[in-house]
C-alpha cells in the first residue's frame, strides 16, 4: 500500500454515541502511534502499539478511549459515550519500529464532530 | 514541566522572504529534535529532523534547522518562501529513551504573493 490510511474521514455523531476509528498502517511497519488534534492545537499523543502490544497507554484521556490492534495490522481506536470534548482531528502514524530513528508516517486524519 | 514551545502562533511573510520558526524544548537531557510540516488536508510530513552530531541539518523542501544546545532551541529556517509553503509547522521530540512525539502547539505560515 502506498501510504497510512484512515477511516472515515470525517465522522459526525451525537453526545453520547460510540464511534470506531480506523487505521491501515504501512505494510511491514510493526509501530503503530494514534494522537489527538485539537482545533488550534498541536498533536497529543494517545497511545501506541509495537506489534499488537501496546505497552503505553498513559495517553489516553478517559477510560472512554480504548484501542486494539490485529498483529501488525489495522488498528481502531473506540471512544464510548463520546463527549463535545471529544471532537478533534485523530491522526494515525506507523513506523518500521518504536525507536525514534525510524521516522513515523501520517495518515489523513479522522475528523469527529460530535454535537 | 517537561514541553515544547513554539512561541509563534502565526507568522505572515512575503514570497521570497526568508523565514524562521522558533521552537524551543524544556527537557534534563537532549532529546531527539523534528519538524513536520501539515499542509491543508493532508497528513504530517517530516521535514528534517536532529539526532546528533552536525548541528545544522538540512532537510526536503529546501528548509534546514539548527540545533543550539546552550538555547534549548532547533529553529526552522528557510532563505527564500515559496507560496507553496504556505502550511502549519509542527516542533516535536522524542526523548531518548522513549517512543513517544511530543509536538508543540504549532505555527502557522502564511505567505503572501
Amino acid at each position: 500500500g502506498a501510504g497510512v490510511s484512515q477511516s472515515p474521514s470525517n465522522k459526525v455523531t451525537e453526545k453520547g454515541k460510540d464511534v470506531e476509528l480506523r487505521c491501515d498502517p504501512i505494510s511491514g511497519h510493526t509501530a503503530l502511534y494514534w494522537y489527538r488534534q485539537r482545533l488550534g492545537q498541536g498533536l497529543e499523543f494517545l497511545i501506541y502499539f509495537q506489534g499488537n502490544s501496546a505497552p503505553d497507554k498513559s495517553g489516553l484521556p478517559s477510560d472512554r478511549f480504548s484501542a486494539e490492534r490485529t498483529g501488525e495490522s489495522v488498528s481502531t481506536l473506540t471512544i464510548q459515550r463520546t463527549q463535545q470534548e471529544d471532537s478533534a482531528v485523530y491522526l494515525c502514524a506507523s513506523s518500521a519500529g518504536l525507536r525514534a530513528n525510524n521516522e513515523q508516517f501520517f495518515g489523513p486524519g479522522t475528523r469527529l464532530t460530535v454535537l | 514541566a517537561q514541553s515544547v514551545t513554539q512561541p509563534d502562533i502565526h507568522i505572515t511573510v512575503s514570497e521570497g522572504a526568508s523565514l524562521e520558526l522558533r521552537c524551543n524544548y524544556s527537557y534534563g537531557a537532549t532529546p531527539y529534535l523534528f519538524w513536520y510540516v501539515q499542509s491543508p488536508g493532508q497528513g504530517l510530513q517530516l521535514l528534517l529532523k536532529y539526532f546528533s552530531g552536525d548541528t545544522l541539518v538540512q532537510g526536503i523542501k529546501g528548509f534546514e534547522a539548527e540545533f543550539k544546545r546552550s538555547q534549548s532551541s532547533f529553529n526552522l529556517r528557510k532563505p527564500s518562501v515559496h507560496w507553496s509553503d504556505a502550511a502549519e509547522y509542527f516542533c516535536a521530540v522524542v526523548l531518548y529513551n522513549t517512543d513517544k512525539l511530543i509536538f508543540g502547539t504549532g505555527t502557522r505560515l502564511q505567505v503572501f504573493p
